[in-house]
């Protein structure tokens, strides 16, 4: 199994400004993804943060918007660039286990936009 | 339409009462999670699913390959299983995540 902090555990946040979320395993895994839940809704996924690489992003979301950073197997940051009250959500790490079959989750930072 | 349904989607049980979450699937899956997410927005892997029945405690999770199907049961419930409970299927290289059903169990 994986354990994952992510920091911060909750903010919240002026319209306009940007937010750094950071997320530390306690292991080197291959596949970092990031997500987001909004209210209820189910998750999303972002994108899928590569170590050396850019980040995938999935349809719907840019790379502008949410900067993705990867600069070692055990760390990621996830940056929500000038925020809107619509970008209010659970943003969540997670990491595939070593068969990539078993997934793992942070315990997420919940954003509030004003 | 989503390719991960869940039901219901709403629960309230009373203390002890036995719990069944159920969900269906649309795709092909090489593995199916149940996950819990409590108020506080964190996620707990419950079970991890490719056939047949798993149990850990209380909690029992049953998957129909052939009908696309699981079910989560809680037996003697109880008020800290009050979360929201996630259906999650692996499909190819992606995960499908269901709604979640969000279930309060009173004292």
């Amino acid at each position: 199994s994986a354990v994952i902090s992510q920091k911060p555990s909750r903010d919240i946040c002026q319209r306009g400004t940007s937010l750094t979320i950071q997320c530390q395993v306690d292991s080197q895994v291959t596949m970092m993804f990031w997500y987001r839940q909004q209210p209820g809704q189910s998750l999303t996924l972002i994108a899928t943060a590569n170590q050396g690489s850019e980040a995938t992003y999935e349809s719907g979301f840019v790379i502008d918007k949410f900067p993705i950073s990867r600069p070692n197997l055990t760390f990621s940051t996830l940056t929500v660039s000038n925020m809107s009250p619509e970008d209010s959500s659970i943003y969540l790490c997670s990491v595939a286990g070593t068969d990539s079959y078993e997934q793992y989750f942070g315990p997420g930072t919940r954003l509030t936009v004003t | 339409k989503n390719e991960v349904e869940q039901s219901p989607q709403n629960l309230t049980a009373q203390e002890g009462e036995f719990i069944t979450i159920n969900c269906s699937y649309s795709v092909g899956i090489s593995a199916l999670h149940w996950l819990q997410q409590h108020p506080g927005g964190g996620i707990v892997s419950l079970f991890m699913l490719s056939s047949g029945k798993k149990k850990h405690g209380r909690l029992i999770a049953t998957i129909n390959i052939q009908e696309k199907h699981s079910s989560l049961h809680i037996t003697a419930s109880h008020p800290r299983d009050s979360a929201v409970y996630i259906c999650a299927v692996r499909g190819g290289n992606q995960f499908y995540f269901g709604t979640g059903t969000s279930l309060t169990v009173i004292p």
